[in-house]
C-alpha cells in the first residue's frame, strides 16, 4: 500500500508554454500532499503544501503564480508550471501523507520537465 | 529550526560486507525520524521510520536504523549489502509539532561486486 504516481514521468516543452503534472494517491486518502524540486545531485527542496480543497501554501522564494497548485481531492493533486522558461527545467517530485498515518511521506516517482 | 546533516557525500563497500550510512539530527522538539532511497531519475522509496517505541527500528530490503537520542543520531545499516543496494540515500526529520520533512544532502552508495 501507500502508492503515488505521478503524470507524465518526463515532459519537454517549449518555453512559454505551460505545463500540467498529476499527482495521485492510487490506493489511500491523502490529507496532505507536498511539491518538491530536485536539482542534479543535489537533495530535495519544498516548493509548496496543499490540503485538499484549500489554498496551497508556498514557501519562501517559490511564486505562487508560476507555480499553480489545485488540490480538488484527497487523491490528487496537480503542479501547473505557467509560462514555463529553461531555467524551470527540473525534476518535480510529489509526495502524500495518509489518513491513517499522517507523519509519513509517500513519493511519486518524479516528473522531468525539460523546456526548451 | 530543524536540520539534517549526512557527513558522507559517498559510501563504497564491497558486496556481502556491512553497511552504514550515518546521519544526524537537529530539531527543537521530539523527531520523526526517515530514511528514503533514491535510485536514478526515480522518487524517493520509503525504507523505514522512527516514531516512538524500539530505539532499533527495521525496514524494507533488510536494511535497520538506530535512534540515539543523546548522540542526536539515526544511522541507517544493513548486516550484507548487495550490489542492488547502490543508491542515493536520504535521511530526513520532522519535528512533531511540524508538518515539514527537511532532508540531508543525500549519501550516494556503491556497492562493488
Amino acid at each position: 500500500g501507500a502508492v503515488v504516481s505521478q503524470h507524465p514521468s518526463r515532459v519537454i516543452c517549449k518555453s512559454g508554454t505551460s505545463v500540467k503534472i498529476e499527482c495521485r494517491s492510487l490506493d489511500f486518502q491523502a490529507t496532505t500532499m507536498f511539491w518538491y524540486r530536485q536539482f542534479p545531485k543535489q537533495s530535495l527542496m519544498l516548493m509548496a503544501t496543499s490540503n485538499e480543497g484549500s489554498k496551497a501554501t508556498y514557501e519562501q522564494g517559490v511564486e505562487k503564480d508560476k507555480f499553480l497548485i489545485n488540490h480538488a481531492s484527497l487523491t490528487l493533486s496537480t503542479l501547473t508550471v505557467t509560462s514555463a522558461h529553461p531555467e524551470d527545467s527540473s525534476f518535480y517530485i510529489c509526495s502524500a501523507e495518509r489518513l491513517e498515518a499522517e507523519e509519513t511521506q509517500y513519493f511519486g516517482p518524479g516528473t522531468r520537465l525539460l523546456v526548451l | 529550526a530543524q536540520s539534517v546533516a549526512q557527513p558522507e557525500d559517498q559510501v563504497n563497500v564491497a558486496e556481502g560486507n556491512p553497511l552504514t550510512v550515518k546521519c544526524t539530527y537537529s530539531v527543537s522538539g521530539n523527531p520523526y525520524l526517515f530514511w528514503y532511497v533514491q535510485y536514478p531519475n526515480r522518487g524517493l522509496q520509503f525504507l523505514l521510520k522512527y516514531i516512538t517505541g524500539d530505539n532499533l527500528v527495521k525496514g524494507s530490503y533488510g536494511f535497520e536504523a538506530e535512534f540515539n537520542k543523546s548522540q542526536t543520531s539515526f544511522h541507517l545499516k544493513k548486516p550484507s549489502a548487495l550490489v542492488s543496494d547502490s543508491a542515493l540515500y536520504f535521511c530526513a526529520v520532522r519535528d512533531r509539532n511540524d508538518y515539514k520533512l527537511s532532508f540531508g544532502a543525500g549519501t550516494t552508495v556503491t556497492v562493488r561486486a
